[in-house]
This record gives structure tokens, sequence and C-alpha cells, in this order.
């Protein structure tokens, strides 16, 4: 069955510092991939997403992420993390070909910046 | 281009009693999928609607839940006789007619429904 996995339950990172996010799929082809953000008590916001091509994807926020096919993983990264990133991180995936299909997510990381 | 709207975005019912959760898609989409969040959970898949027809139910509950998407209005999920474990934020996607590509779905705000 397809699955998401996302090891990091929470992560603490220091105002300023780096971040990378894991997130891990479990399927037999290339998936479309999101990494979404959702703030306490809010809805969820995209970051970014992968359907093909360069496996490097830019998103919003100063937030990348890079597809590596052979890992299998999608994980998401920020060179230097503002203390308004504090939220709940959740890589989602698509497992369908066809044009609209749900979504599986990942459990979630729950990211904590201190200064 | 207003977003997902969802109402309410709290709601409190007692074991028994019947939940509605509204969802109005962004304008100009036509699909719509139903989500569940449990507390400390990611979100789980419940349902995919179009207009008037249901495409994909493999997530819902096979009872007390149901959900439509009628022709004029927003979508409705309903929950009969409620127990305290449906306690969860649903959340409301939407997303577009499929041009062949994977179109992004949108997320509403949610409802946070809390049985008593």
């Amino acid at each position: 069955a397809q699955s998401v996995t996302q090891p990091d339950i929470h992560i603490t990172v220091s105002e300023g510092a780096s971040l990378e996010l894991r997130c891990n799929y479990s399927y037999g082809a290339t998936p479309y991939l999101f990494w979404y953000v959702q703030s306490p008590g809010q809805g969820l916001q995209l970051l970014l997403k992968y359907f093909s091509g360069d496996t490097l994807v830019q998103g919003i926020k100063g937030f990348e992420a890079e597809f590596k096919r052979s890992q299998s993983s999608f994980n998401l990264r920020k060179p230097s993390v503002h203390w308004s990133d504090a939220a709940e991180y959740f890589c989602a995936v698509g497992f369908s070909f066809s044009g609209n299909t749900p979504l599986v997510f990942g459990k979630g990381t729950r990211l904590s910046v201190i200064a | 281009n207003a977003g997902v709207m969802q109402n309410p975005r709290h709601l409190v019912r007692r074991r028994g009693q019947e939940a509605r959760l509204r969802c109005s898609p962004m304008k100009g989409h036509s699909h719509v999928y139903w989500y569940r969040q449990l507390p400390e959970e990611g979100l789980k898949f419940m349902v995919y609607l179009q207009k008037e027809n249901i495409i994909d139910e493999s997530g819902m509950p096979k009872e007390r839940f149901s959900a439509e998407f009628p022709k004029e209005g927003p979508s409705i999920l309903r929950i009969q006789q409620v127990v305290r474990g449906d306690s969860a934020a649903y959340f409301c996607a939407s997303s577009p007619l499929s041009s062949g590509s994977l179109n992004e779905q949108f997320f509403g705000p949610g409802t946070r429904l809390t049985v008593l």
C-alpha cells in the first residue's frame, strides 16, 4: 500500500539555523509530491510541489525541496529559519496518474524555533 | 477570488446529535475533497466528489457518514449520531477540472468538531 513517512515528530532549531524536514514515500512509480504548512488552528498552505522536471523545487517563504528517486524522498529545506516558521509541516503525495487524486499525508513534523 | 470557505469553523455537538459541515469550493472548481485530522495526526482522506457525483469514498466510515455535492450550493459532510471519536478537524479542499496534469488542491480553514 502507498504510504508517506515523516520520521521526525518534533524538531527544534535556533533562529537563523538551517532546517531539513524529511519525507519518504512508498510507491512503485514517481508520485506527485507536496509540502504543506499548518499554523495552530489554521488550514493548510501549500509551500511547494513537484510533478516532474528539475528535482530541486523552490517554494514560498524561502523553502525548497529536493526529490531523490533513488531514496524515495522529498526533503524540505530552508537555509535560515525565522521564528515565524514555527508550525506543523506536512508532506503529501498523490499516487494516481489521473488529473485529480486524493492526497496521502504524512503525520507531520512540528517545528519549534528558539531564539 | 475567494478561497475555499468552510462553515461553521467550530461546531459542538452532544453524543447522538447530527453534525453538518459545509464547504464552498473556490470559484470555478468542480472537485471537492474531504479530509479528517485527528489530534496529533496528519490528514486522512475521506471522500472525493464532483458535482452530483461521488467519485471515491474509500476513506469514509461505512456507517453514519455521508457526503454530497449538489448541482447548486455547497458540499455537505453529514455525520449522524455523533460519538466522541468523531471529534476532529474536518478539512475541505477543492481543485479545478483536470487538464491532464495533477491539479493542486486548495484547502479551507477547517471545521473543528467537538463531541461532548
